[in-house]
């Protein structure tokens, strides 16, 4: 079974710190990403990475940086939390081999910035 | 751009059948997802569509209409663990998937 893993259910952060959110896949999928849901708008596309050391903004990337060093890791780092930023976190992964290919997702990260 | 619409919420009895439609509006795409997220978890895989037509997979069948800019689930027998929300995405460009707002189905005995 495939298997994504996110490092924290729920997340607590005040205004202003710098917050680490941590993907890893078991799968060696080429392909990471980063979505948030919020309620009535769905899954945003956040950032995006098709390999190692690679990555493409989504559709809503500002106030979000990402790292991917090794290829089973997957970081969305937030350089300065912000109220706003408070939503569910998904990342998902998937093979490299066009964009029929499934995506797997992880469990989510909860993040509350107060 | 793409635009993707789904109803918010519906409702359906155990044992019925229920469908639950996607329309959307987009320039082009390689085909269509549905996904299923219970409450609190991870969205998990359902059905991807690329040609027109019905593609049916036990109690859950997915169809396409790319002419008419049209999608629909539809769940049979329903049971009350297929309470959950069902995503409608669309494959586009590149590694891009679309999804839409979603629609939360509630099973009722």
């Amino acid at each position: 079974d495939v298997k994504v893993t996110q490092s924290s259910r729920y997340l607590v952060k005040r205004t202003g710190e710098k917050v680490f959110l941590e993907c890893v896949q078991d799968m060696d999928h080429e392909n990471m990403f980063w979505y948030r849901q919020d309620p009535g708008l769905g899954l945003r596309l956040i950032y995006f990475s098709y390999d190692v050391k690679m990555k493409e903004k989504g559709d809503i990337p500002e106030g979000y940086s990402v790292s991917r060093e090794k290829k089973e890791r997957f970081s969305l780092i937030l350089e300065s939390a912000s109220t706003n930023q408070t939503s569910m976190y998904l990342c998902a992964s998937r093979w490299d081999r066009g964009p029929g290919n499934i995506q797997y997702f992880g469990a989510g990260t909860r993040l509350s910035v107060l | 751009g793409q635009n993707i619409d789904q109803p918010t919420e519906m409702t359906a009895t155990e044992g019925a059948i229920v469908q639950i439609n996607c329309t959307y509006q987009t320039s082009g795409f390689n085909g269509l997802f549905w996904y299923q997220q219970h409450a609190g978890e991870a969205p998990t895989f359902l059905s991807y569509n690329v040609l027109d037509g019905l593609e049916e997979k036990g109690r859950f069948s997915s169809f396409l209409s790319r002419s008419k800019g049209y999608s629909y689930l539809l769940l049979k027998e329903l049971q009350m663990k297929d309470s959950a929300s069902y995503l409608c995405a669309l494959a586009g460009g590149y590694q891009k998937v679309t999804f839409g707002t979603g629609t939360k189905l509630q099973v009722i005995p």
